[in-house]
């Protein structure tokens, strides 16, 4: 069955830290594999995805994710975190035939210090 | 930018009343999703509907919920009988194909009392 594990619950960083979120994947087929992320008491906003082709994709506030098929991992990073960046980010893993559901793992709360 | 829209943004109902959720997809989206998130839990997939039926379910999708398109631009999630545990925000999403991203909505926040 398709999982996925986001082994850190939370994480806290300091603002211009570096960061990166885990994501392990389980799916037996070629999977697509998102990132969102979540601000208290907002829905959730697509950060990245992907589908084929490169593996390091690139997405929107500055964060890229690797996908790496021999570790079944996602990874999310971002090279200087910003205040604004605490928020809480779910990795997904939606399947490459039929209609795409999405699994979600159990999402990482991100706090930034000053 | 088009977005996908939820109304309410918070219903509070009793155990046993029905409630509809309402959701606008983008216009040219063809695929509707609802998920749900219990407070401090995961995002569940709840059911995906194309062509004017459901095409997936989950084991949490029982008789007690329902989905419609009433029109060309409403999409409902209808719990017949809420319970204490139907609690939770409920997200609508669309996509414009199959194998897509999903756009969600802000969420509605279901309080059952």
């Amino acid at each position: 069955a398709q999982s996925v594990t986001q082994p850190d619950i939370h994480i806290t960083v300091s603002e211009g830290a570096s960061l990166e979120l885990r994501c392990n994947y389980s799916y037996g087929a070629t999977p697509y594999l998102f990132w969102y992320v979540q601000s208290p008491g907002q829905g959730l906003q697509l950060l990245l995805k992907y589908f084929s082709g490169d593996t390091l994709v690139q997405g929107i506030k500055g964060f890229e994710a690797e996908f790496k098929r021999s570790q079944s991992s996602f990874n999310l990073r971002k090279p200087s975190v910003h205040w604004s960046d605490a928020a809480e980010y779910f990795c997904a893993v939606g399947a490459s035939g039929g209609y795409n559901k999405l699994i979600f793992g159990a999402g990482t709360r991100l706090a930034v210090h000053p | 930018e088009p977005e996908v829209t939820q109304t309410p943004s918070h219903q509070v109902t009793q155990m046993g009343q029905e409630v509809i959720l309402r959701c606008v997809p983008i216009s040219n989206h063809l695929y509707f999703y609802w998920y749900r998130q219990i407070l401090g839990q995961k995002v569940e997939f709840l059911v995906s509907f194309y062509n004017n039926e459901i095409s997936e379910k989950s084991e949490i999708f029982d008789d007690q919920f329902s989905v419609e398109r009433p029109d060309g631009s409403n999409f409902t999630l209808k719990i017949r009988s809420t319970k204490l545990e139907d609690s939770a925000m409920y997200f609508c999403a669309s996509s414009e194909q199959a194998a897509d991203t999903q756009y969600f909505g802000p969420g509605t926040r279901l309080t059952v009392l």
